[in-house]
């Protein structure tokens, strides 16, 4: 089945500490995106890539990092510097970034939260 | 900026009861509008989208459509399930750009 897979599902992290998040997908899309969603909150996009080696910082990038080595991976690592991390993360997919086929599809979910 | 105002929840409904779930939007242009919803403990699945105006959107009994006079994408459904209880959220996206702007969701119960 194609569709995109985060891990963990659960994730804690002590003060301090830098923590990777996975996001794979076998769609054969382009684009790939992270975003963050707070309780009562919308979604809000913190980096994008249209393109492997390339990558975008969305509205609230400072204290990530992102890599995109390959098509399929796309990890999200949150650093020390990132003051309030307790969140959770979507990883999202789309055939390319703009035009007709820009409908984003979203992976499960990584909940962090930080001890 | 873009922006996307949904109604506030909590929504809790009977079954089999009418359901509405306003959405208005501010954007420069011709934006393709959707819904998306999200189980408890899941990501966002598309639930549906319309690309241009007076274009309906439909799936799984929902409908929504594209109103550009009234800069409305209303989500609707006439007799609504258990299974229906999730949040549920209205985005945004312009032409020929990245961003996707979300609304704030609206947490949908329904009760057996």
């Amino acid at each position: 089945d194609g569709g995109i897979t985060q891990s963990p599902k659960y994730l804690f992290r002590k003060e301090g500490q830098n923590v990777t998040l996975s996001c794979e997908q076998n769609l054969n899309h382009d684009a790939m995106y992270w975003y963050r969603q707070d309780p009562g909150q919308g979604l809000r996009l913190i980096y994008y890539s249209q393109i492997v080696n390339d990558f975008q910082k969305g509205d609230i990038a400072e204290g990530y990092s992102v890599s995109r080595e390959k098509k399929e991976s796309f990890p999200l690592t949150v650093t020390s510097a990132q003051k309030n991390p307790t969140a959770f993360y979507l990883c999202a997919s789309s055939i390319e970034v703009t035009g007709e086929t820009d409908t984003q599809y979203f992976g499960p979910g990584t909940r962090l939260t930080v001890l | 900026g873009d922006s996307v105002t949904q109604m506030e929840g909590p929504v809790t409904l009977s079954e089999e009861a009418f359901l509405t779930i306003n959405c208005t939007y501010t954007a420069t242009g011709y934006p393709s509008l959707f819904w998306y919803v999200q189980y408890p403990g899941e990501g966002l699945q598309l639930l549906l989208k319309a690309t241009k105006a007076d274009d309906k959107g439909s799936n799984k009994g929902f409908e929504a459509t594209y109103r550009k006079e009234t800069t409305s994408f209303h989500l609707e459904k006439g007799s609504v399930q258990v299974s229906d209880s999730a949040v549920y959220f209205c985005a945004l996206r312009r032409s020929n750009d990245y961003k996707l702007s979300f609304g704030a969701g609206t947490t949908v119960t329904v009760r057996a």
